[in-house]
């Protein structure tokens, strides 16, 4: 069974551009949610996927934004990055909304 | 009504000694309550989750206490050992399915 897996692992961006992260969910899942990680914070929660449809929305501003595939995987869009959003960003994904199983984390740096 | 308040920030033990690390919520609504461990560099892996209807759980060396009274729970670490080093979360969520709310974290470190 595969679990969790993200890519890129880390990323450099500069002020103003747009990135794309992206999420494999474990194999079964149908659900993945993303969570942004600053040093020394704990997670908090950007959106949630479930069958292919934004199920649930943290306090994140529009031009953070996602989509779920037909095979349940997920991208993270970021536009206009600022520094502030230099993070662990971090995938999870679950079952019907049940357990969360979390991924490595994409590194994102914003200079 | 959103947060969840985790203590210590910091937690520095003696092999096999009990680290106890504390969580406190304000939603009553909240319906799942799981702890999570993270190594430097990695993603948080679930250790074990506790549900309202129950005071206590364990899981090999690892013990939630759930206070629903008091809305407190708490994670036990029987018998701490070295690789027990690393940052630990409390979370919490609402319904199934919902998003998970994090505490601030713990570090722990487990000395020799």
């Amino acid at each position: 069974e595969t679990g969790v897996t993200q890519s890129p692992t880390h990323l450099i961006k500069t002020r103003g551009q747009q990135v794309t992260l992206r999420c494999s969910s474990q194999s079964g899942h149908n659900t993945v949610s993303w969570y942004q990680q600053a040093l020394g914070q704990g997670p908090q929660f950007i959106f949630q996927y479930y069958r292919e449809e934004e199920n649930g929305r943290g306090n994140f501003p529009p031009r953070f934004s996602g989509l779920q595939f037909p095979n349940y995987s997920s991208e993270l869009n970021v536009n206009a990055l600022e520094l502030d959003d230099s993070a662990l960003y971090l995938c999870a994904s679950s079952f019907d909304r049940s357990e969360q199983f979390f991924g490595p984390g994409t590194r994102l740096t914003v200079l | 009504q959103q947060q969840v308040k985790q203590s210590p920030q910091s937690l520095i033990v003696q092999k096999g000694g009990i680290p106890i690390i504390n969580c406190a919520y304000e939603n009553t609504a909240f319906d799942y309550f799981p702890w999570y461990q993270q190594f430097p560099g990695k993603g948080p892996a679930l250790l074990i989750a506790i549900r309202p209807d129950v005071s206590e759980k364990k899981e090999g060396r690892f013990t939630i206490s759930f206070n629903k009274s008091a809305k407190q729970f708490s994670l036990h670490i029987m018998d701490s050992q070295p690789g027990d080093s690393a940052t630990y979360f409390c979370a919490a969520r609402r319904n199934q399915g919902g998003k998970l709310i994090f505490g601030q974290g713990t570090e722990l470190s487990v000395k020799p």
